[in-house]
C-alpha cells in the first residue's frame, strides 16, 4: 500500500468491552510502533517491534495492553476490559531497517477509541 | 518526568510573517531531534530533523536551530502560509536505543490569511 494503514478509523466501546486495534505497515518494513495520542497532547509510546520481535514494551500502561506481530507485517494492538481513561487515538508507525539521520517514520491516521 | 518541554502552546501568525517554536530537553543521550507536523485527523509527518553536531538545518522554510550547551531547539518557519496551519511537535529520541520518539505536547500554530 501507500502509507501505514489503521482499522477502524473509529471505535466506540463500552466500558469492560475487549477491542483490538489493526496496522498494516508499509511493504517491507521492518520496524513498527504504536503510540496513543490523547487529546490535545503529543504521541505517547507504547511499544515496538523488529520484525515479529516485540523489543520494547515499556510504554504499555497495564497488562490490559497487549500487542502482537506474528509475521513480522500487520501487527494488532489489542486492550482487554476497556476503560474510560483509554480513550484517545492510537497511532501505529514503521520504518524501514536502518536507521539514519533522514530515516523517516511514517504514520497512520490512527484509530479513535472511544470508551463510554 | 516530561522529557521534551515544547512553548508556546498555541501561537498565531499573520501570512509572510515567522513562526518559532521552541523545545528543551533533559536526557543527555537524545541524539535525533525530528519535528512533526500534524492536520486534524491525520498522524504525524515528518516535517526536518536535526543531529546534535550541527547547529542549524534549512529546508526549505523551515528551519531548525540547536543549542546543544542549553539543550534546547526550535522550528522556525519563514513566510508562514495559511497552509502551515497544523499543530507542531518536537521530538527525541537515541538511536542506539530502542528508537522510540519522545515527543513534546505540541503547538498549535494558526497563520491568518
Amino acid at each position: 500500500g501507500a502509507g501505514v494503514s489503521q482499522s477502524p478509523r473509529y471505535k466506540v466501546a463500552k466500558r469492560g468491552q475487549d477491542v483490538a486495534l489493526r496496522c498494516d505497515p508499509i511493504s517491507g518494513h521492518v520496524s513498527l510502533f504504536w503510540y496513543q495520542q490523547a487529546l490535545g497532547q503529543g504521541p505517547e509510546f507504547l511499544t515496538y517491534f523488529q520484525n515479529e520481535a516485540q523489543l520494547d514494551k515499556s510504554g504499555l500502561p497495564s497488562d490490559r495492553f497487549f500487542a502482537e506481530r506474528p509475521e513480522g507485517s500487520v501487527s494488532t494492538l489489542k486492550i482487554q476490559r476497556t476503560q474510560q481513561e483509554d480513550s484517545a487515538v492510537y497511532l501505529c508507525a514503521s520504518s524501514r531497517p536502518s536507521r539514519g539521520l533522514d530515516e523517516k517514520l511514517f504514520f497512520g491516521s490512527g484509530t479513535q477509541l472511544s470508551v463510554l | 518526568q516530561q522529557q521534551v518541554k515544547q512553548s508556546p502552546q498555541s501561537l498565531i501568525v499573520q501570512k509572510g510573517g515567522i513562526s518559532i517554536i521552541n523545545c528543551a530537553y533533559e536526557n543527555t543521550a537524545f541524539d535525533y531531534f525530528p519535528w512533526y507536523q500534524q492536520f486534524p485527523g491525520k498522524g504525524p509527518a515528518l516535517l526536518i530533523a536535526i543531529r546534535p553536531d550541527v547547529s542549524e538545518k534549512k529546508e526549505g522554510r523551515f528551519t531548525i536551530s540547536f543549542n546543544k550547551s542549553a539543550k534546547q531547539f526550535s522550528l522556525h518557519i519563514m513566510d508562514s502560509q495559511p497552509g502551515d496551519s497544523a499543530t507542531y511537535f518536537c521530538a527525541a529520541t537515541s538511536q542506539g536505543g530502542s528508537e522510540k520518539l519522545v515527543f513534546g505536547k505540541g503547538t498549535k500554530l494558526t497563520v491568518n490569511p
